[in-house]
């Protein structure tokens, strides 16, 4: 059973469309995570949720907004998408978000923009 | 302001032979620190971390790692280098920032293994 999903796998669109990713985890965590991996494969943090409520917000353009329905998911959607934007997005989730909780990842949604 | 610094962004050994992967961190405060690997498209996988207990941090498939807070390094090694082992390894330093931990990554070490 996996325990950090996402959908979809791999994503291809045009500049300018709006488009959204899902993350769901089955650990009982409290804490999820977005990040994006360029072609380089930097991670670099996006936003961080502890218990549907936004803890981290890196800087990231506001076309980003991520969403925690509940503790269980977070997705994220993408305004007016630019080519920029093409990446690897990964979700993770740990226990909680203090100083010695590891991550788990999910598999990653591969974003082209065209 | 934390940060880390993966010395190598690849490094290429024979199977067989010895693994060292080198992380230099820098932190304010007493920083937890992990090593991840990640397999070609893959996600990312732990395979070890430090929390202020023990200073040699033993990790899964043989890895491990040792902090050296007077060297601020979290070098990953291991003895004998699988196939199985290619992928790229990202060393994560946990510090607090303001009122959260925020985890911040090095920028990858391919580890390529040769037959």
């Amino acid at each position: 059973d996996t325990a950090v999903s996402q959908t979809p796998k791999y994503l291809v669109t045009q500049m300018g469309n709006d488009k959204s990713i899902k993350c769901e985890q089955n650990l009982g965590h409290d804490t999820m995570y977005w990040y994006k991996q360029d072609s380089k494969k930097f991670l670099k943090i996006m936003f961080s949720y502890n218990n549907k409520e936004l803890i981290i917000n890196e800087t990231v353009p506001n076309r980003f907004s991520p969403k925690s329905p509940d503790k269980a998911h977070l997705n994220l959607h993408i305004n007016s998408l630019e080519l920029g934007d093409s990446a690897v997005y990964f979700c993770a989730s740990s226990q909680e978000g203090g100083r010695g909780y590891e991550q788990y990842f999910g598999p990653g949604t591969r974003l082209t923009v065209t | 302001a934390q940060s880390v610094t993966q010395l190598d962004s690849h490094v290429s050994v024979s199977e067989g032979t010895p693994v060292l992967l080198r992380c230099n961190y820098s932190s304010s405060y007493s920083p937890s620190l992990f090593w991840y690997v990640q397999h070609p498209n893959k996600g990312l996988q732990l395979l070890l971390k430090y929390t202020s207990a023990a200073t040699l941090v033993k990790g899964i498939n043989g890895f491990e790692a040792e902090f050296k807070k007077s060297e601020t390094s979290f070098h990953l090694t291991k003895p004998s280098a699988h196939m199985s082992d290619a992928a790229e390894y990202f060393c994560v330093v946990s510090d607090r920032s303001g009122g959260s931990y925020i985890p911040t990554f090095g920028r990858g070490t391919s580890l390529i293994v040769h037959p």
